[in-house]
Formats: structure tokens, sequence, C-alpha cells
């Protein structure tokens, strides 16, 4: 399995500039999440998901959206990107229930913002 | 408002010793803690974790010390070695009483060096 997978890893954008991070898990994990890091701040929730076709806001939601098309896939868009955006995204999924509540994590997309 | 404040920022240990981060939260909704590892470049991995039912909870050289009544939580690695050099963070959700379905509320972090 090759758990939670992140595409890009690196990417510079424009302000004002658009672009779609996408987030893909093989573990059929019914919850998925964005979060953001940003140096002295540790990870805040940017939006999550309870399963396919629903999704809601985190902390910090302003300047992003989300879509969860596919129970595998949750992507991230930024419409027009500002340089406080500038960060490293790191998706993560878990199972569904109470069970268990570990959180699995990408490897992180590294997004800078000029 | 922050609702998980950690600490120290940064720590230095020598090889053997035992490092100590530790951990306080304000909402009382919160009933999972885990304690999450991160190496430069990497995605967070969970190290070890806690519900409140338990004051303690041990995994190898990992313990996580629990205290509901003062809403703290911290992390103890014993017997410190160079390769648990990384960034630290706690966390907490609201697990059941939140659906279930909670992000993760996490701390700003603490970087860990074990010199040798």
């Amino acid at each position: 399995n090759a758990g939670v997978t992140q595409t890009p890893k690196f990417r510079v954008l424009k302000t004002g500039q658009s672009m779609t991070l996408l987030c893909a898990q093989d573990m059929n994990h019914e919850y998925m999440y964005w979060y953001r890091q940003d140096p002295g701040m540790g990870l805040r929730l940017i939006h999550y998901s309870v399963g396919e076709g629903t999704t809601a806001k985190g902390e910090v939601p302003d300047g992003y959206n989300v879509s969860r098309l596919k129970k595998q896939n949750f992507l991230l868009g930024l419409e027009s990107a500002a340089p406080s955006q500038t960060s490293v995204y790191f998706c993560a999924s878990r199972i569904l229930g109470t069970g268990g509540y570990e959180q699995y994590f990408g490897p992180g997309t590294r997004l800078t913002v000029t | 408002q922050q609702q998980v404040k950690q600490s120290p920022q940064s720590l230095i240990v020598q090889k053997g010793g035992i490092s100590i981060i530790n951990c306080a939260y304000e909402n009382t909704a919160f009933d999972y803690f885990p304690w999450y590892q991160q190496f430069p470049g990497k995605g967070p991995a969970l190290l070890i974790a806690i519900r409140p039912d338990v004051s303690e909870k041990k995994e190898g050289r990992f313990t996580i010390s629990f205290n509901k009544s003062a809403k703290q939580f911290s992390l103890h690695i014993m017997d410190s070695q160079p390769g648990d050099s990384a960034t630290y963070f706690c966390a907490a959700s609201k697990g059941r009483s939140g659906g279930g379905a909670d992000g993760l509320t996490f701390g700003k972090g603490t970087h860990l060096i074990i010199q040798p």
C-alpha cells in the first residue's frame, strides 16, 4: 500500500494564480483532512471530509475550497493564491468510527506564493 | 485562542538522558491525545496516544503521562538517542464526543535535539 500520497511535492505560484492539490489514499478510509503547517504554528486544520460528497470547514478555511468526488481522493483548491498561503500542506486520512483515531499523513506539498 | 499549548519550543538532551515535553489543553470535550513525530521533509507520524480514562501509557522508551484534573499531558522519552532528534507535536481531538470525525488540534511543536 502506498498509504497517503500528495501531488505535487513542490509548487511556486504567482499571486492571483489558482491551483489544485491532490490527495489520494489507498486504505479505504472514510475521513480525510487538509492541514497547513507554518513555522512555529504547528499544523492547522483547513477542511475535512467525512465521506464521499461531504466536506466541512476547519480552523482556517478562508481562501480554500475542497472537493471529495471519490472516496479515495480529496482535492484542495486555491482560487486566487496569496502570499499568506505560502505553507506546507499535509493531507491525512483515518478510518470510520470510534475504533481508532490515528490519522495517517501524506508527505506534504510545499507551496510558495510570490 | 490556542487550545493546546506546548512547551518547550526547543530542547537539547544528552544521549541516554530523558526528554520531557509538556502540553496543556483548554477544551474539556477533548478525549483523545496523540503525540506525533516529524522528521525534516516528512509528514507527521503517530508515536503514541492516550485516552483520558488512563493516567499513563507506555510503549517502549516512550511514555505519556496524563493529568485530567490539571488538563495536562506530557511525553517522556527514556534513554534518548540521536535518532530521536525530530520535531514532536502534541494534539487533541474530540473523538467520540465530536462525532468521531473532528480533525486534530495541534500544539506548536518542540524541536528536540539529542546530542551524542
